[in-house]
């Protein structure tokens, strides 16, 4: 039980193009889901943390307006990453939890590359 | 952002060693986490622990929950090769967002 499901794996787009990912909760529902990025050799660093059908808690320093995060459903939340530049290449991780009182479980990762 | 203090960073170990690594904080936390993480992946859950003091075993691994509840460690017997992936704690903060800070990381290296 408690898989995530991240979509897609792997991107590749232009400077200035806007990407969307996926996180799906597929077998329990998802209170809370949180948005990491990770760079190479480091560690996870939190974005930002969305409940859903309420407006996303971003992390000091995480631009709201670059980093856009909808929390519609309990199994579904989205990070759409507007007009990317290659400073934004990175691994994006997603995870999701139910109650507050149980663990967070990720997803498989997103690698984005702006060229 | 906030991180936890882990260590060691890396290990080289032989195989069949036992693996010891901690994290440690300023800050209470309410729940521990241990993940591994393979490259190009996301990090799978390995031990959760949920009381100051809690001794919790997966198999080979054994994680407690500091008395403090300050730090946490993490124990690996017996390794094997498969062990080989980057180790990360997280503590759940206990209060406000209930958000997880994660650990710096321990490279974990098992030679055969």
């Amino acid at each position: 039980g408690a898989v995530v499901s991240q979509h897609p794996s792997w991107v590749i787009c232009k400077s200035g193009t806007s990407v969307k990912i996926e996180c799906r909760s597929l077998d329990f529902q998802a209170t809370t889901m949180f948005w990491y990025r990770q760079f190479p050799k480091q560690s996870l660093m939190l974005m930002a943390t969305s409940n859903e059908g309420s407006k996303a808690t971003y992390e000091q320093g995480v631009e709201k307006d670059k980093f856009l995060i909808n929390h519609a459903s309990l199994t579904l939340s989205t990070l759409t990453v507007t007009s990317a530049h290659p400073e934004d290449s990175s691994f994006y991780i997603c995870s999701a939890r139910g109650t507050a009182s149980q663990p967070q479980h990720f997803g498989d990762g997103t690698r984005l590359s702006i060229l | 952002g906030q991180q936890l203090n882990q260590s060691p960073q890396s290990m080289f170990i032989q195989e069949g060693e036992d693996v010891s690594m901690n994290c440690t904080s300023s800050s209470i936390f309410n729940t521990w986490l241990w993940y591994k993480q393979d490259p190009g992946e996301g990090p799978v859950l390995l031990i959760a622990l949920y009381k100051a003091g809690e001794l919790t075993s997966n198999g080979r691994l054994t994680a407690q929950f500091g008395i403090t509840r300050k730090d946490s460690f993490l124990n690996i017997s017996a390794s094997i090769p498969s062990d080989v992936g980057i180790y990360f704690c997280a503590g759940q903060l206990s209060s406000g967002t209930y958000k997880y800070i994660f650990g710096t990381g321990t490279r974990l290296k098992v030679l055969a």
